[in-house]
């Protein structure tokens, strides 16, 4: 398999639930990263990783929490999330560096927060 | 603070003709500069990356770059229906960083 898979597609889940969202990168990227992309709103980013450790942290409330366990592997834990948490979550790698902004994006995991 | 701009749109033009999409970054120390196109219910793609000042082809795409004025244009020649999608210009900032800041997109319609 190539490319950027992400896992689940699409979730839904109520507020007292708690769910992770999976990626993984086939392309020997040593950064990766999660987006939030919300209707008529750009892409805000939410957490980096670069070889493992956590290098941006815009923010984002302690309901969502990172996990890079390797370089191909990265989770998002949600809990307790609120009804404006529903969005699609892009995962991303790219090589760090120069080279840095020419990421490769995952198909995305929409959550509908009930 | 880092800002891409874009006009959101939507940029409608003919099939065929040619498709002219401007960004602009505040940044003025900015290398690296990157199109994505995202199709409705999709993921961004890179498209293009453009790294120094001047004109950059790639098939119908052509990537231009000002630094001296700080904008960065996409144009898309012989535009076709398919090419209906947001472009997203994304800027990687100076001083080491490599993670991107990304414009709200240019909605784009080409109506045959």
């Amino acid at each position: 398999e190539t490319g950027v898979t992400q896992t689940p597609r699409h979730l839904v889940m109520g507020m007292t639930n708690k769910k992770s969202l999976k990626c993984e990168q086939h392309l020997g990227h040593n950064a990766m990263y999660w987006y939030k992309q919300s209707a008529k709103k750009p892409l805000e980013l939410m957490f980096v990783y670069s070889l493992e450790e956590r290098v941006e942290n815009n923010s984002v409330p302690s309901r969502f929490s990172p996990e890079c366990p390797n370089s191909s592997h990265l989770f998002l834990h949600l809990h307790t999330l609120q009804p404006e948490d529903s969005a699609l979550y892009l995962c991303a790698s790219s090589l760090s560096g120069q080279l840095g902004g020419e990421l490769f994006f995952g198909e995305g995991s929409r959550l509908t927060v009930l | 603070q880092k800002e891409v701009e874009q006009n959101s749109g939507p940029l409608s033009v003919p099939e065929g003709a040619i498709a002219s999409l401007n960004c602009t970054y505040s940044d003025r120390g900015s290398q690296s500069f990157f199109w994505y196109r995202q199709y409705s219910g999709k993921s961004p793609e890179l498209i293009m990356s453009i790294y120094s000042n001047g004109d950059k082809e790639d098939g119908r795409f052509t990537a231009q770059l000002n630094k001296a004025s700080q904008y960065v244009s996409l144009l898309i020649r012989d535009s076709q229906p398919s090419d209906s999608a947001t472009y997203l210009c994304a800027v990687s900032p100076s001083g080491g960083s490599y993670i991107p800041t990304f414009g709200r997109g240019t909605s784009l319609i080409v109506h045959p």
